[in-house]
């Protein structure tokens, strides 16, 4: 079963717009959730993480969203530069509630376009 | 800014035999953990380090994988009889003792096993 849900494989954008990214996850234990952007042939590069205690952290372009009833979060990157192009995944871990293994369960990736 | 280092970085193998994969983490960081992606999946959990100790295993390492870091530093992981189904990238990750340090990956082992 598949714990983290990256439901759309792809998305594009235009240059300058909001790309936004979604992820579910289906175990409750969860409680601590980042998101990871992979050029091809390179390892996953961290971009910004969010705890369940808050719902919303900022870093930059990038904000994390998290809506816990919904067990829901989303990546929203503002304004969308070339860059920015590559396959993000979601993350998440029972960090602070010890339910789970110590390592992430990732979902299956998106990946973002951003169109000139 | 040295990050996590993999060797190799590819890897062609015949289905039988054993290969083996270097990580060398970051050098403060005390936590170590190995991942396996294959194509159009995300990274998936294979095993944990806390400096030498190995705490936690995936079901999905089955007895033919083995994974040592001896001196609490790099860490090796060993494929025994390799099959077709091994081909995968293997990617290391590290981190420092708190809590909510993220994990920072290497570039990965590309395995084909032929």
């Amino acid at each position: 079963d598949q714990q983290v849900k990256q439901n759309s494989p792809s998305l594009s954008v235009q240059e300058g717009r909001i790309s936004i990214l979604n992820c579910d996850y289906t175990n409750s234990m969860f409680d601590y959730f980042l998101w990871y952007k992979k050029y091809p042939a390179e390892g996953p590069t961290f971009l910004i993480s969010i705890s369940s205690i808050k719902d919303k952290n900022e870093d930059g372009r990038f904000t994390v969203f998290l809506n816990k009833s919904a067990k829901h979060l989303s990546l929203h990157i503002v304004p969308s530069q070339p860059g920015d192009s590559a396959v993000y995944f979601c993350a998440a871990s029972a960090m602070y509630s010890g339910g789970g293994a110590d390592g992430l369960t990732f979902g299956k990736g998106t990946h973002l376009i951003i169109q000139p | 800014d040295t990050g996590v280092s993999q060797d190799p970085r590819h890897k062609i193998t015949k289905r039988g035999q054993n290969v083996t994969f270097r990580c060398d983490p970051i050098s403060e960081h005390n936590r170590l953990y190995w991942y396996r992606q294959t194509l159009g999946q995300g990274p998936e959990f294979l095993t944990y380090f806390q400096n030498e100790a190995q705490l936690e295993k995936s079901r999905l390492l089955s007895d033919r994988f083995s994974a040592e870091r001896p001196k609490g530093s790099f860490s090796t992981l060993e494929i025994q009889r390799t099959e077709q189904g091994d081909s995968a990238m293997y990617l290391c990750a590290s981190s420092p003792w708190t809590i909510d340090s993220p994990l920072h990956f290497g570039n990965g082992t590309r395995l084909t096993v032929t």
